[in-house]
């Protein structure tokens, strides 16, 4: 069974700094997509970036980009130019190559001090 | 275009009765899936629905069952309520499976079991 893990339970930036979120994630599969989703207080879901396994090159997004490390199976989130917007609960969620079914990891609260 | 919609937003149960929330997916979009948001177990999949068929379900109980009709509005049903089954329950919709690249997430319904 895949399993994503988000070893920082909480993260803190000043705003117009640069914070990076890690992710790791386990699976057999060789083709497979990666997320990160934001979760403000509303609840709502908002997907930030995805990445194609298959994709070498790393996604990007305006201020948010993927360093994605297939090998390491490792998925982190760089936000450059932090806003005090971007306050939320970030999840790296992995979903297998077919199918709809995502699996997240806990979580991380990131705070942005102006 | 409207986005997801999840109806009750809160609701109120007591133990050993039973719920039905809704969830009315992104028009043209026929996969929905479900999922459940705990503080202590975090967001685990429920079940997926495409074409009035459940294409995959997670790993709970019986009690939690679901449905999606034929204009691809999905229910998801917990009968014999208790206390654990108190949560944020999140309803996702994708263009089509087994492609689709991203998913759209309502905001959720709050239910408190008593």
């Amino acid at each position: 069974a895949q399993t994503v893990t988000q070893s920082q339970p909480e993260m803190s930036v000043q705003e117009a700094e640069t914070v990076t979120l890690s992710c790791t994630y386990d699976t057999s599969e060789s083709d497979y997509y990666l997320f990160w989703y934001k979760q403000p207080p509303s609840r709502q879901m908002i997907l930030v970036i995805r990445q194609e396994a298959y994709k070498q090159q790393n996604a990007t997004e305006n201020r948010f980009s993927v360093n994605f490390q297939k090998a390491a199976k490792s998925f982190s989130l760089k936000i450059s130019d932090s806003q005090l917007g971007d306050a939320a609960m970030y999840f790296c969620a992995y979903r297998p190559e077919y199918g709809n079914k995502l699996v997240f990891g806990a979580g991380t609260i990131l705070r942005v001090k102006s | 275009k409207a986005g997801v919609t999840q109806t009750p937003r809160y609701l109120i149960k007591t133990r050993g009765q039973q719920v039905t929330l809704s969830c009315s997916p992104i028009s043209g979009h026929r996969s929905v899936s479900w999922y459940q948001q705990t503080p202590g177990q975090g967001l685990q999949f429920l079940f997926e629905y495409f074409s009035e068929t459940q294409r995959n379900k997670g790993n709970f109980p019986g009690r939690f069952s679901g449905r999606q009709f034929s204009n691809s509005r999905s229910e998801m049903n917990v009968s014999t309520l208790e206390l654990g089954d108190s949560a944020l329950y999140l309803c996702a919709s994708s263009l089509k499976t087994p492609t689709a690249l991203e998913a759209f997430f309502g905001q959720g319904t709050r239910l408190t079991v008593v």
